[in-house]
């Protein structure tokens, strides 16, 4: 079973400028959840898609973000215009069912905003 | 104001020996908490839970403690082995509502 895939693994982009991460969940996974590490502090919440339907996007830092999951396959997460403040590694993580016992996470986007 | 703090961010340890990670939090909703490990250039993996209407759950080489009087919990690794090395993250859950909240992590280093 193919695991949660994140594109591109390193983004390093220019203030001003606008950038789309993509994740791919486990398939057959309902649920995706979409998590920022700034440098060396904890990991944040910043949405969570049931399907093509965003269940909780309270986490997500301003209108600069936006995140779609068409379809209820793949997700995107797109920041226009991107800040310094944006860097860090972007985690995407999907599971089955209910609750947060299942969770797999994908190996992250780092972004690099200068 | 983060409601699960991670105060080390580093700890070395003796190969062989006893490793433990600490995890302190605020909230005194949260009812189910989850200890998650980070090897460079991964996602976050599962390592082990524990329920607030527990106050130990053990597996294998590992054994997390909860004190809820104190809000504390604690990993424990007996013993440590190399392959040990990474971040160790503390997560909270509250209703069993999707979000997780996590703390900073602590990066442990099994020296050989």
């Amino acid at each position: 079973e193919a695991g949660v895939t994140q594109f591109p693994s390193h983004s390093v982009i220019e203030k001003g400028q606008t950038v789309t991460l993509r994740c791919d969940p486990i398939s057959g996974h309902d649920n995706l959840y979409w998590y920022r590490r700034v440098m060396g502090k904890e990991i944040k919440f910043l949405l969570h898609f049931v399907k093509e339907s965003k269940q909780d996007e309270s986490g997500m830092p301003n209108n600069r973000f936006l995140a779609e999951r068409t379809g209820g396959t793949y997700s995107t997460l797109k920041v226009q215009p991107a800040e310094l403040e944006d860097s860090g590694v972007y985690f995407c993580a999907s599971s089955q069912g209910a609750g947060i016992h299942g969770y797999t996470f994908g190996s992250g986007t780092r972004l690099t905003v200068v | 104001d983060q409601q699960v703090k991670q105060n080390s961010p580093s700890l070395s340890v003796q190969e062989g020996r006893i490793s433990i990670l600490n995890c302190d939090y605020t909230n005194s909703m949260f009812d189910y908490f989850l200890w998650y490990k980070k090897y460079p250039a991964e996602g976050p993996t599962f390592l082990i839970s524990i329920s607030s209407i527990k106050d130990k759950n053990e597996d294998g080489r590992f054994t997390v403690f909860l004190n809820k009087s104190a809000k504390h919990l604690s990993l424990h690794i007996v013993p440590s082995q190399p392959g040990d090395s990474a971040v160790y993250f503390c997560a909270a859950n509250r209703d069993s509502n999707y979000q997780l909240i996590w703390g900073a992590g602590t990066k442990l280093i099994i020296k050989p």
